[in-house]
């Protein structure tokens, strides 16, 4: 069974600051990644994911991760953050095989300052 | 509709009471999920729906909780006898179930969940 880890809980930046969430799986088999969101009082809404191909896929609001197989890690990145990013940022996995269940991490809250 | 819908959007309880919890999947889509989502955690899923027929009800946790999909589209979780361990946020999601040669492309996108308190 896959396992997703994210290790940063709570993240505080102040805006204008370049963001990086840390995500890393468990899994042997191919996988497909995801990042969602969910913003104060909204619902998880999907930022990004990856399937196959470049491995540096873009997503909304100006956001990226990076696929990197060799250290079974999918990080998020944005160069210049916002005060409207402020929100819980959930990675999570699914196997790319027959099995359909997305494995969340724990999350992390992204708080940024004015 | 536009997205996934779900109610009731709040639903407090008491220990031992039954409820049901409703998801309206996105128009077209075939695949259904529902997850659980307690307070610091991510979701963690429950049961898949393909269609009518539960293909995946691995992540259900006990005998109590029990879902339908009775015409392939409007989903209800159900759980009997309620315990304060039940209480969390149940999130239902959507997918057009695509599927490539060697793997899936699928995307699920969800609903706003329902907040179940159980006192």
């Amino acid at each position: 069974a896959q396992s997703v880890s994210q290790h940063n809980h709570h993240v505080i930046l102040s805006e204008a600051a370049s963001l990086e969430l840390g995500c890393n799986y468990s899994y042997g088999g191919t996988v497909n990644l995801f990042w969602y969101v969910q913003y104060p009082g909204q619902h998880l809404q999907l930022l990004l994911k990856y399937f196959s191909g470049d491995p540096l896929v873009k997503g909304i609001k100006g956001f990226e991760a990076e696929f990197i197989k060799s250290k079974f890690s999918f990080n998020l990145r944005k160069p210049s953050v916002q005060w409207s990013d402020t929100a819980e940022y959930f990675c999570a996995v699914t196997a790319s095989g027959s099995a359909r269940q997305l494995t969340f991490g724990s999350g992390t809250q992204l708080t940024v300052l004015p | 509709g536009a997205g996934v819908s779900q109610t009731p959007s709040n639903k407090v309880t008491e220990k031992g009471k039954y409820v049901e919890l409703r998801c309206d999947p996105i128009s077209g889509h075939t695949a259904l999920y529902w997850y659980r989502q307690s307070l610091g955690q991510g979701p963690e899923f429950l049961i898949y729906f393909q269609g009518t027929g539960a293909a995946d009800d691995s992540g259900l946790p006990n005998d109590r909780f029990f879902a339908v999909r009775p015409e392939g589209s409007v989903s209800t979780l159900k759980i009997q006898r309620t315990e304060r361990g039940d209480s969390a946020v149940y999130l239902c999601a959507s997918s057009p179930a695509l599927t490539i040669a060697g793997g899936s492309t699928d995307t699920q996108y969800f609903g706003p969940g329902t907040r179940l308190t159980v006192l």
